[in-house]
């Protein structure tokens, strides 16, 4: 059964400063992994999508990077501002039974970034 | 504007009630998904479907009911047999069935309180 562990459960931080969020899975066999953001009381938004094959994702101030034989990702963000303040929730996919795949999240990391 | 809805924001249900969940999508996607969301737990799945007319359980469906009549909407039924109901639901879509490249598209969520 795939887990998704992910640390810090918490983290804060003052304006500018680069950080890292980390995330980790058992089953290696996957075929993705997505980072989203979730803003308190609102929907999931897909921040980066790192295919099985790739190694790493950037979009801006952020850039994720997946190692699949050890079951971790990382999500740094640079330049760190308040409006980057959320929960960031790392979702791998695997197969899930004959040809279905699922997402598996993790249980977040909440960010607060102060001015 | 191309996105997904969903409908209520918030909603009470007294014991004993069912309850319908609204979520329609126009952006022309093929797989459509339920999650559960409890403070502090990572997002589960209770159902999703790949195509109209078919549906398959997820992690958690006991207690709850889908259908698929169309390809814009995938309504999720709360039943009474559903014992701990108080939660944020989210409903998503992507634009094949899971494990495809692409990325999962989440509506704003309805949080779902028991009196």
């Amino acid at each position: 059964k795939q887990e998704v562990t992910q640390i810090p459960a918490a983290l804060s931080v003052p304006e500018g400063e680069n950080l890292v969020l980390n995330c980790s899975f058992t089953d290696s066999a996957i075929y993705n992994l997505q980072w989203f953001r979730q803003d308190p009381g609102k929907g999931l938004t897909s921040l980066l999508l790192i295919q099985s094959s790739q190694r790493e994702q950037t979009s801006g101030r952020l850039n994720a990077s997946l190692d699949k034989s050890s079951g971790r990702s990382t999500l740094y963000i640079a330049a760190s501002q308040p409006g980057d303040s959320a929960t960031y929730l790392c979702a791998v996919s695997s197969r899930s039974g004959g040809s279905n795949y699922k997402l598996t999240f993790g249980k977040g990391t909440l960010l607060t970034v102060n001015p | 504007d191309g996105g997904i809805t969903q409908s209520p924001k918030y909603l009470f249900r007294k014991e004993g009630q069912n309850v319908t969940l609204s979520c329609e999508q126009n952006l022309n996607h093929d797989a459509m998904y339920w999650y559960r969301q409890d403070p502090g737990q990572g997002l589960r799945l209770i159902y999703y479907s790949q195509i109209v007319n078919d549906f398959q359980k997820g992690d958690i469906a006991e207690g709850y009911s889908v259908s698929r009549e169309k390809k814009e909407s995938f309504p999720l039924t709360v039943t009474s047999a559903q014992k701990n109901p108080t939660a944020f639901y989210l409903c998503a879509s992507s634009k094949w069935g899971q494990g495809a490249s692409d990325t999962q598209y989440f509506g704003p969520g309805t949080r779902l309180t028991v009196l």
